[in-house]
């Protein structure tokens, strides 16, 4: 059974730094790319970053572009998401995403994890 | 304002039919995949339609994808009260280099 389960949300003062992780499991993790999406409260679904199953390549948008990194431990198959200078329009729910096979086919989610950005 | 654009809201009685739109452009729409979402209150997103046209094993085929040059639909029979819920297109923007989601579509079933 697929299962993606984060951690490291929290209330975090503006400016700070947080840094998700993603436990990936049931499945070859090294056969997908995966995705960080998140949902401000109240708000739509907003694609943050991805990261190629190859590793190699990375992807941000532009409202994080410099500030967050996308990484992942294959021999922990884990996601992290390292969150620099946050910001109050950051907060929202993280969820990390599995992609099926291309175009944001995401076919697993997990729970996500809520981050807070408040002074 | 969204990349991806979606109608607000809408809603349909039990029984009836619902088609959600999602306009995009050639950069995302037109040359990739699209793939649908259903959020209900407080839970993850869940996948319904993905590569356009495809339902994951366990999605009823009551749901239904297409695509069309730069827009893609969702589409909906004998809707039922538990199919209230927020649905999200999304695809990746070649122009952008990320992915892309629509604004999100309310459907009530009233």
């Amino acid at each position: 059974e697929v299962q993606l389960v984060e951690s490291g949300g929290g209330l975090v003062k503006p400016g700070e730094s947080l840094r998700l992780s993603c436990a990936a499991s049931g499945f070859t993790f090294t056969s997908h790319s995966m995705n960080w999406v998140r949902q401000a409260p109240g708000k739509g679904l907003e694609w943050v970053s991805s990261i190629h199953m190859s590793g190699y390549n990375r992807f941000y948008a532009d409202s994080v572009k410099g500030r967050f990194a996308i990484s992942r431990d294959t021999a922990k198959d884990s996601l992290y998401l390292q969150m620099n200078n946050l910001r109050a329009e950051d907060t929202a729910v993280y969820y990390c995403a599995r992609e099926l096979s291309s175009s944001l086919n995401v076919d697993y989610w997990g729970h996500g994890t809520l981050v807070t950005v408040s002074s | 304002q969204s990349v991806l654009t979606q109608p607000p809201s809408m809603s349909a009685a039990p029984g009836q039919k619902v088609t959600i739109s999602c306009s995009g452009s050639s950069s995302n729409i037109g040359n990739n995949y699209v793939s649908w979402y259903q959020q209900l209150p407080g839970t993850a997103p869940k996948l319904l339609i993905y590569d356009n046209d495809k339902r994951p094993s366990g999605i009823p085929d009551r749901f239904s994808g297409s695509k069309s040059d730069t827009s893609a639909t969702l589409g909906i029979t004998g809707l039922q009260t538990g199919d209230e819920a927020d649905y999200y297109c999304g695809t990746w923007d070649s122009s952008l280099s990320g992915g892309v989601f629509g604004g999100g579509t309310k459907l009530t079933v009233l």
